[in-house]
């Protein structure tokens, strides 16, 4: 069974610094994607980033990129310049391939100090 | 555009009543699945409809049921309430069979069983 855990359930960093979320997951299939979902306080999952196993180029959107590691079945998010509305739970999420579901690991609470 | 509409956003129920939550999906996507969030558990998948068709549906009780109708619209309804049902119900919508792209999430409903 697919599984995706997430092994820091708090981190806290000062404004701008560059903080590493991890993510470890487990699966047999060979083609699959992983996201890293943000939820602030208002409550709504926001797609941070999309990363598509195949591909050897680490994903990247902005502030936000991930070290994924295949072999390994790492999946780390990066926040460079961390700004105080980066505060919020960070989910990593497997999509499970013809499943039309998603599995979620437990989460990481993330607070931006000023 | 806009995007998933969770209603209502709180929600407060007795033990042993039924709920119905709602669920508008972004326009076009005809697929919409819920999950559920507590603090124990993490989030859980619940099931997911595409074309009025339940394709999937997650380790729930029977007392929790859903639809899809021919707007994409979904409901899901909850029976017997009990303490334990109390969570954030979160509503997510994708184009369906492109799970991979990601899924747009609503605020969630907020569910408070007394």
């Amino acid at each position: 069974a697919q599984t995706v855990t997430q092994s820091q359930p708090e981190m806290s960093v000062q404004e701008a610094e560059t903080v590493t979320l991890s993510c470890t997951y487990d699966t047999s299939e060979n083609n699959y994607y992983l996201f890293w979902y943000k939820q602030p306080p208002s409550r709504q999952m926001i797609l941070v980033i999309r990363q598509e196993a195949y591909k050897q180029q680490n994903a990247t959107e902005n502030r936000f990129s991930v070290n994924f590691q295949k072999a390994a079945k790492s999946f780390s998010l990066k926040i460079s310049d961390s700004q105080l509305g980066d505060t919020a739970m960070y989910f990593c999420a497997f999509p499970i391939q013809g499943a039309q579901k998603l599995v979620f690991g437990q989460g990481t609470r993330l607070t931006i100090n000023p | 555009k806009a995007g998933v509409t969770q209603t209502p956003r709180y929600l407060i129920k007795t033990r042993g009543q039924q709920v119905t939550l709602s669920c508008s999906p972004i326009s076009g996507h005809r697929s919409v699945s819920w999950y559920q969030q507590t603090p124990g558990q993490g989030l859980q998948f619940l099931f997911e409809y595409f074309s009025e068709t339940q394709r999937n549906k997650g380790n729930f009780p029977g007392r929790f049921s859903g639809r899809q109708f021919s707007n994409s619209r979904s409901e899901m309804n909850v029976s017997t309430l009990e303490l334990g049902d109390s969570a954030l119900y979160l509503c997510a919508s994708s184009l369906g069979g492109t799970e991979n792209y990601g899924y747009t999430f609503g605020s969630g409903t907020r569910l408070t069983v007394v």
